[in-house]
């Protein structure tokens, strides 16, 4: 098993640039999530999906996008990619309790 | 608000010493109660569930006290590799992720 993997592993953005980060688990889990995580913030929930066809917001959805086509992928979306976004960013999957985490993605938009 | 919080440290401690620290959270309602470690430039991985009989895994103890609202990480004769910052994650209720809150973390440094 992979487990949750994603790509890519760092990117640079100019400020109203798009983009996709893929994120992709092994697990058959269907829970997935997306977190983004700052210094001093901690992690903080962007948007999730209990199942492939369901997604839903969490605390900080803004400037994002999702969807969950298949059990295995959740892409998330910046549509127009601003400095305030600069962060890494943790794709999750989970069984009912435990939450597996990829590898991040570090993310700069200058 | 769903807040859970923990002391940032850093906590400097030396090898072989015992080293605890707490978190408090703040809903009464919470149901379930989790250690997570990472390591620096790392992701979190899950380190204890925490039960409410206490629990011990080798050199780790996780208590729950809910009257007073807090759960507890001691680290017996602790180990250079176990420096790393801890997230104290509280589910608040739900089945997924959405019930979940992560505390910033506490940095613990052991030195040799």
């Amino acid at each position: 098993n992979a487990g949750v993997t994603q790509t890519p592993k760092f990117q640079v953005l100019k400020t109203g640039q798009s983009m996709t980060l893929q994120c992709a688990q092994d697990m058959n889990h269907e829970y997935m999530s997306w977190y983004r995580q700052d210094p001093g913030m901690g992690l903080r929930l962007i948007h999730y999906s209990v199942g492939a066809g369901i997604t839903d917001q969490g605390e900080v959805p803004n400037g994002y996008n999702v969807s969950r086509s298949t059990t295995e992928d959740f892409p998330l979306r910046l549509l127009s990619a601003a400095p305030s976004q600069t962060s890494v960013y943790f794709c999750a999957s989970s069984n009912t309790h435990e939450q597996y985490f990829g590898p991040g993605t570090r993310l700069t938009v200058t | 608000r769903k807040e859970v919080e923990q002391d940032p440290g850093p906590f400097n401690v030396p090898e072989g010493a015992t080293v605890a620290f707490n978190c408090t959270y703040s809903n009464s309602a919470s149901q379930s109660f989790f250690w997570y470690r990472q390591d620096c430039r790392k992701e979190p991985k899950l380190l204890m569930s925490v039960y409410s009989s206490g629990n011990e895994d080798g050199r780790f103890t996780a208590q729950l006290n809910r009257a007073s609202q807090y759960i507890s990480l001691l680290i017996r004769d602790s180990k250079l590799s176990d420096s790393a910052t801890y997230l104290c994650v509280v589910n608040m209720g739900g089945g997924g992720a959405d019930g979940l809150t992560f505390g910033k973390g506490t940095h613990l440094i052991i030195q040799p």
